[in-house]
């Protein structure tokens, strides 16, 4: 089976763009979360999809969206890039987050601004 | 915010010493989770461990749990040079379903 697949690995973008990520989960799986990660916050949530529908959301600005589709894989969704999104981006997905189970990681996107 | 708070912050062994991880929470959880993360690459799961659950074993890592203390250990036994990654900590927090709390993590080296 394949595993949680990001693309793309690296992005390089530039103040004030906007930039959109993806993440395919793996088969079957209809919950997909995704996470950024950061040398000085560490791992924060910020929010997690299942059936087309947006179950929980972390505490970020409005300037992150995200969406799911039919075949369950996932976009997220930055604009108006600041310097501080400068991150690792990390999908997961899980059979069903109704009882949170383990959760099957991408390797991430790399986004740096400049 | 961050749930967890994981002690030490970095950990370094040699090979074939047992490593030991400690991770604290602050609220009610329905189960934590245990990751590994290797430079660069994405958190691979190790083992789960459910809030009525005492200990649990998955060859050769052990975590306990304490929801007294909302705190739990992974002891990683017999430790290998490919160990070295950093460990964290998750909860999946009651009524908050959906999303794992991460803790900070600990970078773990064992030296061959």
């Amino acid at each position: 089976k394949a595993g949680v697949t990001q693309t793309p690995r690296y992005l390089i973008k530039t103040r004030g763009q906007q930039v959109t990520l993806s993440c395919s989960p793996i088969s079957g799986h209809r919950s997909v979360s995704w996470y950024q990660q950061t040398p000085g916050q560490g791992l924060q949530f910020l929010f997690e999809y299942f059936s087309e529908t947006q179950r929980n959301k972390g505490n970020f600005p409005g300037r992150f969206s995200g969406r799911q589709f039919s075949n369950s894989r996932s976009e997220m969704n930055v604009s108006t890039l600041e310097l501080g999104d400068s991150a690792l981006y990390l999908c997961a997905s899980s059979l069903d987050g109704a009882d949170f189970g383990p959760q099957h990681f991408g390797d991430g996107t790399r986004l740096s601004i400049l | 915010s961050q749930q967890g708070e994981e002690d030490p912050q970095a950990l370094s062994i040699q090979e074939g010493e047992n490593a030991t991880m400690n991770c604290s929470y602050k609220t009610s959880i329905n189960n934590l989770q245990w990751y590994r993360q290797n430079s660069g690459r994405g958190l691979v799961h190790l083992i789960l461990i459910r809030s009525n659950e005492r200990e649990k074993h998955s060859g050769r890592l052990r975590v306990t749990l304490d929801t007294s203390k909302k705190s739990s250990s992974l002891l990683i036994t017999a430790s290998r040079a490919a160990d070295t990654a950093s460990y964290f900590c998750a909860t999946d927090v009651q009524n908050q379903g959906g999303k794992l709390i991460f803790g900070q993590g600990t970078e773990l080296s064992v030296k061959p």
